[in-house]
């Protein structure tokens, strides 16, 4: 049963706190996409990587989130310093992205990291 | 700049009382239309992908309907485990993979 999975589930932090979210991208899916949701915003997409490579990261704070693929089956988020407003649910989504196709662009999403900044 | 407006924000059926939720979208070009179902604390849950106006999906009690400037669910005599937020997405043809969502129709089915 393909999935994807994030940790971890929920952290508590204290404003200016270090917090990294990891995901593990479904196996054979060559696209992996970073959102957050808030009761305010909704869903929004923040950075995307396409066969490791960062593809956009505009939705991105650039001065206090970073993220990364080490490899293909590690894709990390990093906050710091994490602020209250950061307070929100993290998705991470694979896909099998066919750039610009129009077919199979079906994203799946994991459980989410639920971040509570103090 | 892409926006999806869903309608409405919450919706009480009772049980086997059939209807339909909105979702109207502005896109310079649409590469497609995605439809997920959100339950409480989790992610969402893939469900539909519509490609081109007049293009239509169903999975059991559901169904997806694409027009030029919006989208239908249609759910038919649902049942109480179909509560769920049901979400819409549109993801533009410009060559960006990510999807922009809208906020959700919150769906509560009375048994």
């Amino acid at each position: 049963d393909a999935r994807v999975t994030q940790t971890p589930r929920h952290k508590v932090t204290e404003m200016g706190q270090e917090v990294t979210m990891r995901c593990q991208p479904i196996l054979g899916h060559n696209t992996v996409f970073w959102y957050r949701q808030t009761m305010m915003q909704g869903l929004e997409l923040l950075a995307y990587f396409r066969n490791r490579a960062p593809l956009d990261d505009s939705g991105m704070p650039k001065d206090r989130f970073s993220a990364e693929m080490p490899d293909a089956t590690l894709a990390t988020l990093k906050i710091q310093p994490s602020e209250p407003r950061d307070s929100a649910v993290y998705f991470c989504a694979s896909g099998l992205v066919i750039p610009r196709g129009a077919s199979y662009n079906e994203q799946f999403f994991g459980p989410g990291t639920r971040l509570t900044v103090l | 700049e892409d926006q999806v407006t869903q309608s409405p924000e919450a919706l009480r059926l009772q049980e086997g009382e059939s209807s339909s939720l909105n979702c109207s979208y502005t896109v310079s070009g649409l590469r497609g239309l995605f439809w997920y179902r959100q339950d409480p604390g989790k992610g969402p849950e893939f469900l539909f992908t519509l490609y081109s106006a007049g293009e239509e999906k169903e999975k059991e009690r559901l169904k997806a309907t694409l027009t030029k400037k919006e989208s239908f669910l249609h759910i038919t005599a649902p049942k109480p485990e179909d509560s769920a937020t049901y979400l819409c997405a549109v993801q533009a043809s410009g060559g960006a993979d990510g999807l922009t969502f809208g906020k959700g129709t919150h769906l509560i089915i009375q048994p």
